[in-house]
């Protein structure tokens, strides 16, 4: 059972829109930075967003985030076939003295 | 550039240890903390603490309390996780990394990860 709660799975069709939301409470997102990882079948995650909503430099954007109190959600656009891949979402939690993820969230390209 | 190398797959026998090692290069390796951080397979990520490279000082999930040890050689820049007593369901990608989830910045790089398999 995961800290952060996440759909686990999400689908869409290509240039559609999708998001993908992240629940947890005040000792997490509610008090601290979110970030979100996409993970390709075999290979490390990759960072997509830091302190809730800025993207590092490279990633496309037509990802983005966002959060409001204890959720936070990324949003993709334009969805591709590329971006068929799982997403994790993360947060310092202030009661637990460490990092908690999502449980993934798999999203599929029709 | 940032590289995070980590050394090799590993299969160990219920109840024995194993330490993989992740060496850093391209930045000051007492700058950021260290992370570790696991896969089962088809699971998700699981964050088993951290390492202060610069003091040494140690965060472990409480998961992991008690089997987990991180270790540092700054004279070679190389961070160890070493785990204790394994369980089957040990089986696992052991990643270390830089993560962006506590610093305000993009600092995040992954290393290769590690499979240890725990099989008798």
């Amino acid at each position: 059972q995961s800290v952060l709660t996440q759909p686990p799975s999400v689908s869409g069709t290509p240039g559609q829109r999708v998001t993908i939301s992240c629940s947890g409470s005040n000792s997490n997102i509610g008090s601290n930075y979110v970030c979100w990882y996409q993970q390709l079948p075999g290979t490390a995650p990759k960072l997509l967003i830091y302190t809730s909503n800025k993207r590092p430099s490279g990633v496309p954007d037509r990802f983005s985030g966002s959060k409001s109190g204890t959720s936070a959600s990324l949003a993709i656009s334009g969805l591709r076939s590329e971006d068929e891949a799982d997403y994790y979402c993360a947060a310092w939690d202030d009661s637990l003295s460490g990092v908690v993820f999502g449980g993934g969230t798999k999203l599929t390209v029709l | 550039q940032v590289q995070l190398v980590q050394s090799g797959a590993e299969v160990k026998k219920p109840g024995a240890s194993v330490k993989v090692s992740c060496k850093a290069s391209g930045y000051t390796f007492t700058v950021y903390y260290m992370h570790w951080v696991r896969q089962a397979p088809g699971q998700g990520l699981e964050w088993m603490g951290r390492i202060n490279p610069n003091s040494g000082g140690t965060n472990y999930a409480q998961k992991f309390q008690g089997r987990v040890t991180m270790t540092r050689d700054t004279s070679i820049s190389t961070a160890y996780m070493e785990l204790s007593s394994l369980r089957s369901d040990d089986t696992a990608v052991y990643y270390c990394a830089l993560v962006a989830v506590v610093a305000a910045n993009e600092v995040d790089y992954w290393g290769q990860g590690t499979l240890v398999t725990v099989s008798s």
